[in-house]
């Protein structure tokens, strides 16, 4: 079975400032890893996404995360923060292709970022 | 390319009803999930289905169904509803399901059971 835990239900910062949104993963077989984005009414958006290779992956507006396998973290993180930051996040693991995976998105709780001016 | 679309985008219903909801993934997708999202348990992979076949299934109870058609639209169905359905009902489509290839979302329906 696969989990994600996202640490920290809210974060805060202020514009400009890092953001560094957390996440920790579970799974039995090698993982490929997601951070998708959704604005109030809206549905998800990808931010970025592990498979193999390059373990720091760089994602749209900015972001980027890094696959930490000794730490099973893929930590979401962005150089400053801007006003349309704002929103809910959520990462996602899946177990590659076949059997249970099929389809199958397992999402975190999500991490809601606020971003002051 | 135009996205992930579903329809309706807003559903009022009471309990004991039935509700379908539709999904149009993008062109050229064969791969169709759909999953439930609500404040307290978050999002839960209900199905999935790749021509025309369900390959993969959550834990959900038999009320909640589904199907795809042969151009790769989907539809879900939720019988007998309970208010604890009420929801933001998302489908993602993509071209082959599994491993690294990218789920895309549509908007949602958003389901309130009265």
């Amino acid at each position: 079975a696969q989990s994600v835990t996202q640490l920290g239900s809210h974060v805060s910062v202020s514009e400009g400032a890092l953001v560094l949104l957390r996440c920790n993963y579970s799974s039995s077989v090698p993982p490929y890893l997601f951070w998708y984005v959704q604005y109030p009414n809206q549905g998800l958006q990808l931010l970025l996404k592990y498979t193999t290779g390059a373990t720091l992956v760089k994602g749209i507006n900015g972001f980027e995360a890094e696959f930490k396998k000794s730490e099973t973290s893929f930590h979401l993180t962005k150089p400053s923060a801007h006003m349309s930051d704002a929103a809910e996040y959520f990462c996602a693991v899946t177990g590659g292709a076949g059997g249970t995976s099929y389809g199958k998105l397992t999402f975190g709780q999500g991490t809601i970022l606020t971003v002051h001016p | 390319k135009a996205g992930v679309t579903q329809t309706p985008r807003y559903l009022i219903k009471t309990r004991g009803q039935q509700v379908t909801l539709s999904c149009s993934p993008i062109s050229g997708h064969r791969s169709v999930s759909w999953y439930q999202q609500t404040p307290g348990q978050g999002l839960q992979f209900l199905f999935e289905y790749f021509s025309e076949t369900q390959r993969n299934k959550g834990n959900f109870p038999g009320r909640f169904s589904g199907r795809q058609f042969s151009n790769s639209r989907s539809e879900m169905n939720v019988s007998t509803l309970e208010l604890g359905d009420s929801a933001l009902y998302l489908c993602a489509s993509s071209e082959i399901a599994g491993g690294n290839n990218e789920q895309f979302f549509g908007p949602g329906t958003r389901l309130t059971v009265l």
